[in-house]
Parts: C-alpha cells; structure tokens; sequence
C-alpha cells in the first residue's frame, strides 16, 4: 500500500509568488494536517483537516490556507511568500482525528524562497 | 518559553549504552503524548506512544508524569541505527487536535 505521497518534492519560488503543495493520505485515512519544519527544529503545525472541514490551525499567518477534497487528499497554499517561508512542509494523514491517532508523515516538500 | 521543551543534545554514546531523554510541557490541556524519530533529512516517524503507566517497547521504555508535565524516553542497549533526533509530541484540543512538537534531541551512537 502507498503511503503519504507529497507533491513537488523540491520547489523554488521567488519573494511574493504563491505556491500551492499537494497531498494525498493513506488509503482510508480521512485526516489530514500539514506542517512547517524548519532545519534544526522541530515541524510546527499549520493546519489539520477531517472530512473536509478545518478542524486545527497553528498560529500561521492568513497567508496560508488549505483545504481537503471528497477523496480526503489536500492542498496547501501560501501567498505572498516570504524569504522565511522557506523550509519543509510536511504532510500527515491519520484514520481519524481523536487524540490518539498516530500520524504518519509523507517525505516533504522543501521550498527555497528567493 | 517553548510549549515542548527538550534538551537539544546531541547525545554522544558508545553501542550498548542506556540513554534517557527528557521531555517537560507547559499545556496542562495536553491530552496525548508521543515520541516519534526523525533520521537526517527524512520524514518522522512514530516510536510510540507514552502512557501514564509507563509503556516499554523492547529497548525503549517511555513514562509519563502528568503531575509534573514531563515525558521521558529511555534507550537500552543503544545500537549504531538508534542514531537519529527524538522529538517529543504532545496533542491537545477538543473536536480537533493541535500536535505540538518539541525541537528535537539528536543522538550519536557510536561504534
């Protein structure tokens, strides 16, 4: 079985383009929550998404937003970047959204703002 | 001050030694709680679950003190492939959960 699949792996962007990433969870989970990581820290979160409603958001500019589609993939897009934008976004998908659901991470995007 | 804090090592030992990591929170809504394992420039992965009565995966053993607010891993045996960073997680919320990751503590096991 696939796991979570992240689309593009690598991206550069210059200093007020937008960029939108992509995701597609596990086959079956309906939870999906997107994460900021930037070298050396730990992955900040951004946003967790559950049968297509926003169900968390990080203390994230407006700048970014996302959404989920009926077949539970996801889309993360960020406007007006920011040299800071620059990091890996990571994508998880778990089955649900109770508390106790493991997470289970696709290999990133790494975007360089320029 | 962090929401998770760990100790950012790194954490220099020879094969075949224990080594505990620390983990404390400041959130007392925090609901659940786990350590996951990044290798270099890859994606995390869940180690496991921590569990107030304490919980051991093989070589791995992880408490919870909810009391205190502090979580902790502790290594046995170390093997050259426990190298890696550990990050401590902690979720909170109702309805809908924010997973709060700590910075990460790096680990050299060594030959």
């Amino acid at each position: 079985d696939a796991g979570v699949t992240q689309s593009p792996t690598h991206l550069i962007k210059t200093r007020g383009q937008h960029v939108t990433l992509r995701c597609s969870p596990i086959s079956g989970h309906k939870s999906v929550s997107w994460y900021q990581q930037v070298l050396g820290q730990g992955p900040q979160f951004i946003f967790q998404y559950y049968e297509k409603e926003e169900r968390g958001r990080g203390n994230f500019p407006d700048r970014f937003s996302a959404r989920q589609f009926p077949n539970y993939s996801s889309e993360l897009n960020v406007n007006a970047l920011l040299l800071g934008d620059s990091a890996l976004y990571l994508c998880a998908s778990s089955s649900g959204e109770g508390g106790n659901e493991k997470l289970f991470f696709g290999s990133g995007t790494q975007l360089s703002v320029l | 001050r962090k929401e998770v804090e760990q100790d950012p090592g790194p954490f220099n030992v020879p094969e075949g030694a224990t080594v505990a990591f620390n983990c404390t929170y400041s959130n007392s809504a925090s609901q659940s709680f786990f350590w996951y394992r990044q290798d270099c420039r890859k994606e995390p992965k869940l180690l496991m679950s921590v569990y107030s009565s304490g919980n051991e995966d093989g070589r791995f053993t992880a408490q919870l003190n909810r009391a205190s607010q502090y979580i902790s891993l502790l290594i046995r045996d170390s093997k050259l492939s426990d190298s890696a960073t550990y990050l401590c997680v902690v979720k909170r919320g109702t309805g809908g959960f924010k997973t709060i990751f700590g910075a990460g503590t790096r680990l050299f096991v060594k030959a």
